[in-house]
């Protein structure tokens, strides 16, 4: 089992719509949680960053954190084209420096 | 703030030959992380340094190393490079846990 799982994709939404993009960890010491955003060849760009459960918003992005399933997600509202990228999950244990990143979910926003 | 730096941007290298490349983090960020990117491995961690010391380091053979001077700029070495280590190499700095990353060294070995 991978330690961060994320659907690969190609996620497809249509301009306008919700992007909801998932993923789930397997070490249940995690304690931070991030989402990055990396365009085709670029580097990752942090969007967000959980530490505690619920939901946390910052303009068009919520990301969600539930510690018992170990899940969290990241809904992007109103896409645009110029989301479509790959949106990658990482975890870190502790304060290692360390992140474990999932493959990546490639979003595909459609005008 | 400027942010983080690497250099160089693009390296060609032949099998059995060393690398150094450099980063230089965000001003006032004291922790410099390492990182591998490839088609098929992803993002895999290789090292972190915090105040010039290797506080935590990924699953690399010993051939990958790295160190941090005392102004927090941090170098990593690939020595006896390998085909298989053709890949975008990044760096990332931090002043807690959040981390930001560089703009990567592409490295193509022959």
């Amino acid at each position: 089992q991978k330690e961060v799982e994320q659907n690969s994709g190609p996620l497809s939404v249509p301009e306008g719509a919700i992007a909801s993009l998932n993923c789930t960890y397997s070490d249940r010491g995690s304690q931070s949680f991030f989402w990055y955003r990396q365009y085709s060849g670029k580097s990752p760009e942090l969007i967000m960053f959980i530490y505690s459960n619920g939901d946390k918003e910052d303009g068009r992005f919520t990301a969600q954190l539930n510690k018992a399933s170990q899940y969290v997600s990241l809904l992007i509202r109103d896409s645009q084209p110029s989301d479509s990228a790959t949106y990658l999950c990482a975890v870190m244990t502790g304060n290692t420096g360390k992140l474990i990143f999932g493959q990546g979910t490639t979003l595909q926003v459609k005008p | 703030k400027a942010g983080v730096t690497q250099t160089p941007r693009y390296l060609i290298k032949t099998r059995g030959q060393q690398v150094t490349l450099s980063c230089s983090p965000i001003s006032g960020h004291r922790s410099v992380s390492w990182y591998q990117q490839t088609p098929g491995q992803g993002l895999q961690f290789l090292f972190e340094y915090f105040s010039e010391t290797q506080r935590n380091k990924g699953n690399f053979p010993g051939r990958f190393s790295g160190r941090q001077f005392s102004n927090s700029r941090s170098e990593m070495n690939v020595s006896t490079l390998e085909l298989g280590d053709s890949a975008l190499y990044l760096c990332a700095s931090s002043s807690s846990d959040e981390q930001f990353f560089g703009p990567g060294t592409r490295l193509t070995v022959l």
